[in-house]
């Protein structure tokens, strides 16, 4: 079936440090997105990504469409970076529904 | 402000009492959708619309009913809630065409617990 799968599952960094998530998806996945969600809940949507790099203050984010895999960049981090990193795409032609990752819970520790 | 807006954003509520979340978005889009998260399972989609009074299933109807008579608002209901559907919901819009890289927006999530 269709799955979109994320490395690490959690990670615990000091901040200043800088980290690399990972999403793998398994099959034809359009308009990859990246979303953040913080500790209360909110999810926020930090980039579409479909393919090549795009960076947007401390984070970026690379999509190799042709290997089925996207790259999430956090440098300098600080504890407000601290929650669940999904990533989510369609799946072929459908756009009716997003099809979430499994999550990478960050924790940034002073 | 580009916004969705649920409410209610917590509520404990009991087994059988029928109750709505509603969802506004202020941006004119054609797509607006629920997913509920629970532990373990991720996000996952209940219902969808691609515009008034067109809404269709996604992965987990079953307890819910939705409608979309305005452009704007597309509330979730639950007849006869069950403590199975304790969970955090989210409302969700956008424009129709994805392609071109238009934002998904998300409500701020509503946490619901059914004793």
């Amino acid at each position: 079936g269709i799955q979109v799968e994320q490395s690490p599952p959690d990670l615990i960094l000091q901040e200043g440090a800088n980290s690399t998530l990972r999403c793998n998806f398994s099959d034809s996945v359009n308009n990859l997105q990246w979303f953040h969600q913080n500790p209360w809940g909110q999810l926020i949507n930090l980039f579409y990504i479909p393919s090549g790099t795009k960076q947007n203050g401390r984070l970026s984010a690379t999509t190799v469409a042709t290997e089925r895999y996207s790259l999430l960049y956090i440098s300098s981090s600080q504890t407000t970076d601290s929650g669940v990193y999904f990533c989510a795409g369609y799946y072929g032609g459908a756009t009716n529904k997003l099809i979430f990752g499994t999550g990478t819970l960050l924790a940034v520790q002073p | 402000e580009a916004q969705v807006t649920q409410n209610p954003r917590y509520l404990i509520t009991v087994t059988g009492k029928k109750l709505t979340v509603t969802c506004s978005q202020n941006m004119n889009h054609e797509y607006m959708s629920w997913y509920r998260q629970d532990p373990g399972l991720g996000l996952r989609q209940i219902y969808y619309s691609m515009n008034v009074e067109v809404t269709d299933k996604g992965d987990v109807p079953e307890g819910y009913k939705v409608s979309r008579k305005e452009k704007r608002n597309f509330p979730l209901i639950l007849e006869s809630p069950s403590p199975n559907q304790t969970s955090l919901y989210f409302c969700a819009s956008r424009p129709r065409d994805v392609l071109s890289g238009n934002t998904i927006y998300f409500g701020e999530g509503s946490w619901l617990t059914v004793v």
